[in-house]
């Protein structure tokens, strides 16, 4: 079946170095989410991709989707405590006949803690 | 952005009993809700996707009859984990998409950690 992978799994970081999260595809996907979890919280919805080689920019925050729409990044720059927490990657899974009813993939997640 | 709501937070039950979590969406309609399960550090496993009106489908290997799920109103659906044992100790989670949404996000709800003792 369909799986999204995430690599690191966990990357520990001095306040104010830069951090990068892949994440990859088994299968080509129409788009990618990224979510980002507190610890203690729940997800909650970054940002979204859909063209092939696009960019988006928050801030200190990058995402990029792959040429091939296999694969994704998301890069902070100069990371902040505020940065802490799980960043999960999601693709749509199989499409429902069911209206709304699409699933999401989750990649395993990359847990970032930061030494202030 | 839009808000889930989830009910209770946090529950400790006795082993061979039965709990219920509630899952709202506040401001908007969902005709689909979602339940997750997560392990400590570990990623989101969806268990199952609600419908409202239907029955709910579930994902390989979990047990429908041990994870009950209700959608019986557009902004409600609940989840009730019969017969519980410590195994089934975890923070559940629910999400709902907004229709009115430009993307396809989900919203999640704050989760519910379960401890059965």
């Amino acid at each position: 079946g369909q799986q999204v992978m995430q690599i690191p799994q966990y990357q520990h970081v001095q306040e104010g170095e830069d951090f990068t999260t892949y994440c990859n595809s088994s299968t080509t996907l129409s788009n990618i989410q990224w979510y980002k979890q507190r610890p203690g919280g729940h997800p909650v919805f970054l940002i979204q991709l859909v063209k092939s080689g696009e960019v988006k920019k928050q801030k200190r925050l990058t995402f990029q989707f792959g040429e091939a729409k296999k694969n994704s990044s998301l890069h902070i720059t100069a990371t902040q405590t505020t940065d802490v927490g799980t960043y999960f990657c999601a693709g749509p899974g199989p499409q429902s006949i069911i209206q709304g009813a699409q699933k999401l993939v989750f990649g395993q997640g990359t847990r970032l803690t930061i030494n202030p | 952005g839009a808000v889930v709501s989830q009910h209770p937070s946090r529950v400790i039950c006795k082993s061979g009993t039965s709990v219920k979590i509630e899952c709202r969406s506040l401001d908007f309609q969902a005709t689909t809700m979602f339940w997750y399960r997560q392990f400590p550090k570990q990623s989101l496993m969806l268990m199952a996707t609600s419908n409202e009106g239907s029955k709910a489908t579930y994902e390989q290997g979990v047990e429908k009859d041990k994870f009950l799920i209700n959608h019986a109103s557009l902004t409600l659906s609940t989840l009730t984990v019969t017969s519980a044992h410590p195994e089934d100790s975890s923070f559940y989670i629910c999400s709902a998409r907004d229709p009115a949404s430009g993307y396809n996000e989900q919203f999640f709800g704050p989760g519910t950690r379960l401890t059965v003792l």
